[in-house]
C-alpha cells in the first residue's frame, strides 16, 4: 500500500505563479523526500528533509514537514513552464530501503 | 558519475519470451532497487539490494527474477510475461538514508 497522498491530483498555474503540493503520510518516518517525474521518465530528486527539519530551501523550492501532523508541502516559487512535470513525495516510514512513493501531482505550469 | 543507466529504453516481447532488463551504476551506492510505474501511477517497488543480497521482495510474481552480479549491476530477468506486466521499470541506486537516484527506466510492452 501506498505511505503517502498528494493533493491536489493535478494543478495548472500561470507561468511566474507559485505552485503548492501537499504530501500526508500514516507512519513516523526517518526523512521524507520529493522527487519529479517529466513525461514518464526516470524521477530526479528535489529534496530530501529529515523527521528533525521543519523547513528546507534549494533554489526555487521550499519543503515543509510537520512530523504531528504526519504531512509536508512543496512550495514552487515563480514557476516556469519546464516545471510542467508529476511531482511525488517519497517516504522510508517501513523501513530505510523502503522508499514508498505517493500518488503523486501532475503540474502544468501554461505560458 | 551520478548517473544510473538502463537498457534497453524499450522492449518489446511476447508471452513465451524469455529477456533481462539491465541497470549499472558507478556512484559506489549499495542500495539498488526495482520500480515498476504505470501510467499515471505512482512507481512501486518490486526489489531490494542490499550489498548485493536481496532484502525486500515485495511479493512479486516469479515470472520476475531480480538478479545483482557486483556492486556496480542489477538485473531483471522476464519469463511468460502477461500483458498487464507492461508498464515502465525503474531502476534506482542510493546510499543509506540518502536520496535515491533512479535511471530513465525501461518501456516494456507485452503482446
Amino acid at each position: 500500500s501506498q505511505q503517502g497522498e498528494e493533493d491536489p491530483q493535478a494543478l495548472s498555474i500561470q507561468e511566474g505563479e507559485n505552485a503548492t503540493m501537499n504530501c500526508s503520510y500514516k507512519t513516523s518516518i526517518n526523512n521524507l523526500q520529493w522527487y519529479r517525474q517529466n513525461s514518464g521518465r526516470g524521477l530526479v530528486h528535489l529534496i530530501l528533509i529529515r523527521s528533525n527539519e521543519r523547513e528546507k530551501h534549494s533554489g526555487r523550492l521550499r519543503v515543509t514537514l510537520d512530523t504531528s501532523k504526519k504531512s509536508s508541502s512543496l512550495l514552487i516559487t515563480a514557476s516556469r513552464a519546464a516545471d510542467t512535470a508529476s511531482y511525488f513525495c517519497a517516504t522510508d516510514g517501513q523501513g530505510a530501503q523502503k522508499l514508498v512513493f505517493g500518488q503523486g501531482t501532475r503540474l502544468t505550469i501554461n505560458p | 558519475d551520478t548517473e544510473v543507466t538502463q537498457t534497453p529504453k524499450h522492449l518489446v516481447m511476447g508471452m513465451t519470451n524469455k529477456k533481462s532488463l539491465k541497470c549499472e551504476q558507478h556512484m559506489g551506492h549499495r542500495a539498488m532497487y526495482w520500480y515498476k510505474q504505470k501510467a499515471k501511477k505512482p512507481p512501486e517497488l518490486m526489489f531490494v539490494y542490499s550489498y548485493e543480497k536481496l532484502s525486500i521482495n515485495e511479493s512479486v510474481p516469479s515470472r520476475f527474477s531480480p538478479e545483482c552480479p557486483n556492486s556496480s549491476l542489477l538485473n531483471l530477468h522476464l519469463h511468460a510475461l502477461q500483458p498487464e506486466d507492461s508498464a515502465l521499470y525503474l531502476c534506482a541506486s542510493s546510499q543509506a538514508d540518502r536520496e535515491a537516484f533512479f535511471g530513465q527506466g525501461t518501456r516494456l510492452t507485452v503482446v
